[in-house]
């Protein structure tokens, strides 16, 4: 069974720290999709990221950045220089390759960025 | 308008009442997507529309009936709901499925429901 563990529930970090949050996740499939997506207070859930299980290398977007580490299953975002604008909900999820229409969310890490 | 669109953003209804969620997508996708998010629960998601046939049902109580007309429109008919089916609830739409795709799934803003 698929399923998508993020065990941080809730962060806190004073403005202009770096702060990572943990995905990690189980799949019997050799090959699937993971996500990030970012719910601010509005409630849309805005897409991050999507990396395809080949693709291990680290991508970096600006401020954040994704570390994809297959051998634990683990897909963990940070974010540098955090900002107020980045205090939302992120939520880590995986899909299988085939069933690419049926993505699976983590519980999701609540971020608070203080000023 | 672009991307995916809900109305309305908010609704208060009475266990009794009839009421519809309504989603609009603006991105010529195919696959749309309804998900629950209550404050207890991970995202839930709940039904899957392929141009325009339902793909999947995730076991949804009978009270919750989706209609997709075309692929850029998608309602949630609401009937005879209980007060734990208040939520967030968000529409998505993705490219549509099919192995050369790759699918990712933009949401809208939610609707958020409260059922007295």
């Amino acid at each position: 069974a698929q399923k998508v563990t993020q065990a941080q529930t809730e962060i806190s970090v004073v403005e202009k720290e770096d702060v990572t949050l943990d995905c990690v996740y189980e799949t019997r499939d050799t090959t699937y999709y993971l996500f990030w997506y970012k719910q601010p207070p509005s409630g849309e859930l805005v897409f991050l990221i999507r990396r395809n299980s080949f693709d291990e290398q680290n991508e970096i977007s600006g401020r954040y950045s994704w570390n994809f580490q297959k051998s634990t299953s683990s897909f963990n975002f940070t974010i540098t220089a955090s900002q107020v604008v980045d205090s939302a909900v992120y939520f880590c999820a995986l899909s299988d390759w085939n069933r690419d229409d049926k993505i699976i969310f983590g519980k999701g890490t609540r971020l608070h960025i203080l000023p | 308008e672009t991307g995916v669109t809900q109305t309305p953003r908010h609704l208060v209804m009475g266990m009794t009442n009839k009421k519809s969620l309504k989603c609009e997508q603006h991105l010529g996708h195919n696959a749309m997507y309804w998900y629950k998010q209550s404050a207890k629960k991970p995202l839930e998601l709940m039904f899957v529309y392929n141009f325009k046939e339902q793909t999947e049902n995730n076991s949804v109580p009978s009270r919750f009936s989706p209609e997709c007309p075309n692929s850029s429109h998608l309602f949630l008919h609401l009937h005879t709901l209980q007060p734990e089916d208040s939520a967030l609830y968000l529409c998505a739409s993705s490219q549509g499925t099919g192995t050369e795709y790759q699918e990712t799934q933009y949401f809208g803003p939610g609707t958020r429901l409260l059922v007295l």
